[in-house]
């Protein structure tokens, strides 16, 4: 299996511009997590998804952040407007049970000028 | 709120040397993971921690949980420069796999 896989790699935006994450799980990987990773905060969970349905969201900073997950083999985490304390390396994880460990993607650098 | 502590923070060690890192948490959980960071780099799972008195080895890394004192321990032996990294350790507070992160451990060996 190729792993978790993200999309872009690394994203340069304005402020103001709504930017979209993509994220493929693991086939047959029942959940799946949205991160954010910075400096000041550290890795903290933004949303996650059981069987393509929206568990717990109550990482998401505000309402500017929205995700989607509308099948088992894609997810999207959208910022619109996006703002420059948006900037983080967001990561995509997915594990086949609750209790498994959970496989991280290689992530999405974001820098929003 | 729960909080998951880990420390030290920054470790420099010797080749050669044995050393432990800690991670505290504050509310109950019997469900606690390891990850290794390189720089610029995704996470890599290294130990699943699933009750108490449970211990993963894996090389010159093991890992144990003690669910009563909500502590977990991450040793290692006869370090080596490869394993200079950033771990973490992260804590399920539900039933679900949330989990919380610790801030990580840098850890640097010296050759």
């Amino acid at each position: 299996d190729a792993g978790v896989i993200q999309s872009p790699r690394h994203e340069v935006t304005e402020m103001g511009q709504e930017v979209t994450l993509r994220c493929k799980p693991i086939s047959g990987h029942d959940y799946l997590f949205w991160y954010r990773q910075t400096m000041m905060r550290g890795l903290e969970l933004l949303i996650y998804f059981n069987n393509n349905v929206p568990i717990d969201d109550s990482g998401m900073p505000e309402d500017r952040f929205s995700a989607k997950m509308p099948n088992a083999s894609f997810s999207t985490l959208k910022i619109q407007p996006s703002e420059p304390r948006d900037s983080a390396v967001y990561f995509c994880a997915s594990s086949l049970t609750y209790w498994e460990t959970q496989y991280f993607g290689p992530g999405t650098r974001l820098l929003v000028l | 709120e729960l909080k998951v502590e880990q420390n030290p923070l920054f470790l420099s060690m010797q080749e050669g040397k044995n050393y432990t890192i800690y991670c505290n948490y504050s509310t109950t959980s019997d469900r606690l993971y390891w990850y290794r960071q390189d720089p610029g780099k995704s996470l890599e799972s290294l130990f699943v921690l699933l009750s108490n008195g449970a211990v993963k080895q894996e090389g010159r890394l093991m890992a144990s949980l003690d669910t009563k004192a909500r502590l977990s321990t991450l040793h290692i032996t006869a370090a080596v420069h490869d394993l200079s990294a950033t771990y973490f350790c992260a804590v399920d507070i539900q039933y679900g796999n949330k989990l919380v992160f610790g801030a990580g451990t840098i850890l640097r060996v010296k050759s």
